[in-house]
């Protein structure tokens, strides 16, 4: 059964970059896509963008200029890089395995983990 | 991007009742719908893809129907553990979009 499992520093000052790490146990990062989303207090869910096995990505555009997805297969894990952050950055960070292209959904979410941009 | 509308914001149903819930996409997204049911702190949960298909273990009691630009999530007879938000995702285009969920409180 894959679980996955977000991890950061949950406070960043404003125009510094937020990093994230999600650790994806029970199953190989590879052969499959991953996307990021955020989910601001109170607010619905924002695809942040995707990234697969081989390191190919796609940025939501309203996102596109600040956002670097990566992967490391060795240790089956994604990262996210967002640069200078505000205070709309401050949200709920999820990582989750993405079938879209499989006409699935997104079938496995992490718990997600919580970023507040304050100086 | 395709705009995802739900309706209603909040639907309040005594148990055993049934819950009908609303998506619009902005445009066609064929079938390419699926809904996800969110708790308090956790992660989204997917209920349905292929606007109509139930995720494995899902319950018989949800289910989708709709093509095009109208979906509908039912819950047949809902139960105490269904209270959460809905949401509804199109990934017929990217970005991939999601309606603004439907909150469902158990009376």
């Amino acid at each position: 059964q894959v679980r996955l499992q977000e991890s950061g520093p949950g406070l960043v000052k404003p125009s510094e970059t937020l990093s994230l790490t999600c650790t994806v146990s029970g199953g190989s990062i590879s052969s499959h896509f991953w996307s990021w989303f955020r989910q601001p207090p109170g607010q619905g869910l924002e695809w942040i963008g995707y990234i697969n096995y081989s390191g190919s990505t796609n940025y939501n555009p309203s996102l596109k200029s600040r956002v670097t997805l990566s992967v490391n297969t060795s240790e089956n894990q994604l990262s996210l890089k967002l640069t200078s952050v505000t205070a709309a950055d401050t949200a709920v960070y999820y990582c989750a395995r993405d079938l879209c292209f499989r006409g699935i959904g997104l079938d496995v979410w992490g718990h997600g983990t919580t970023v507040t941009v304050s100086s | 991007e395709i705009v995802m509308t739900q309706s209603p914001a909040t639907l309040s149903v005594s148990p055993g009742e049934r819950a009908t819930l609303s998506c619009r996409a902005g445009q066609s997204v064929s079938s390419n719908l699926a809904w996800y049911q969110q708790k308090p702190g956790q992660g989204p949960r997917l209920l349905i893809y292929r606007a109509s298909t139930r995720a494995t273990g899902i319950p018989a009691r949800f289910s989708g129907s709709g093509s095009g630009t109208e979906f509908t999530l039912t819950i047949s007879s809902l139960q105490s553990e269904d209270s959460a938000v809905y949401y509804c995702q199109q990934y017929d285009n990217w970005p991939l979009t999601f309606g603004g969920g439907t909150k469902v409180e158990v009376k």
